[in-house]
């Protein structure tokens, strides 16, 4: 079975800090991978995601990925975040399956 | 579209009571997902359903809890009797399968904000 690990579980960072948050999956087969986030009383939402081509993918609001799978690696970056990136963070990864499986999230606090 | 519709988005019930939550997938989608979000464990998967058949309901926590899907455009969630435990946010989302370039990326509902007492 697919697993998802996010290593960190909490990220404080001034407004114009860069971000970069770490997501490994464990699945050796085809993968999908996607970054959602929730906002404070929101639901998920897809910030990007990874199906197949270009290693590194753009999402909105500035935020890029890049696939390493020689390290079952998708993290999550943005060179300069706002206050409004406040919010939970998570990786999936789904399979053919069709099975998503999340990590269990990390929050980013930004302070202005 | 209207996306995932869910409901109620709020409920709040005493132990003991039979809740039901219901969603509506977004049409076309054929799969279904329902997660349940807590401080204490995250986002967990229950069960979720490929054209309406349930393919994978481990995550269902014990027999309090049921799913159906009686067709492609609803779903229910039922927890009978509630505990105070059971309090949580539950949210559906669905998704088609990664054909012809479409992901298979979920789209969430706003949740049902479950409070039992």
């Amino acid at each position: 079975a697919q697993s998802v690990s996010q290593h960190n579980h909490h990220v404080i960072l001034s407004e114009a800090a860069s971000l970069e948050l770490g997501c490994n999956y464990s699945y050796g087969g085809t993968v999908n991978l996607f970054w959602y986030v929730q906002y404070p009383g929101q639901h998920l939402q897809l910030l990007l995601k990874y199906f197949s081509g270009d290693p590194l993918v753009k999402g909105i609001k500035g935020f890029e990925a890049e696939f390493i799978k020689s390290k079952f690696s998708f993290n999550l970056r943005k060179p300069s975040v706002q206050w409004s990136d406040t919010a939970e963070y998570f990786c999936a990864v789904k399979t053919n399956a069709g099975k998503s499986t999340f990590g269990d999230g990390t929050t980013l606090t930004v302070k202005p | 579209d209207a996306g995932v519709i869910q409901s109620p988005r709020h409920e709040v019930t005493e132990m003991g009571q039979e809740v039901t939550l219901r969603c509506k997938p977004i049409s076309g989608h054929d799969y279904l997902f329902w997660y349940r979000q807590t401080m204490m464990r995250g986002l967990e998967l229950l069960i979720y359903f490929n054209n309406n058949v349930p393919i994978d309901d481990s995550g269902m926590p014990e027999d309090r809890f049921s799913a159906k899907m009686p067709n492609a455009s609803f779903s229910t969630l039922k927890i009978q009797p509630s505990e105070p435990r059971d309090s949580a946010v539950y949210f559906c989302a669905s998704s088609s399968f990664a054909t012809r370039g479409v992901t298979g990326e979920l789209f969430f509902g706003e949740g049902s904000r479950l409070t039992v007492l």
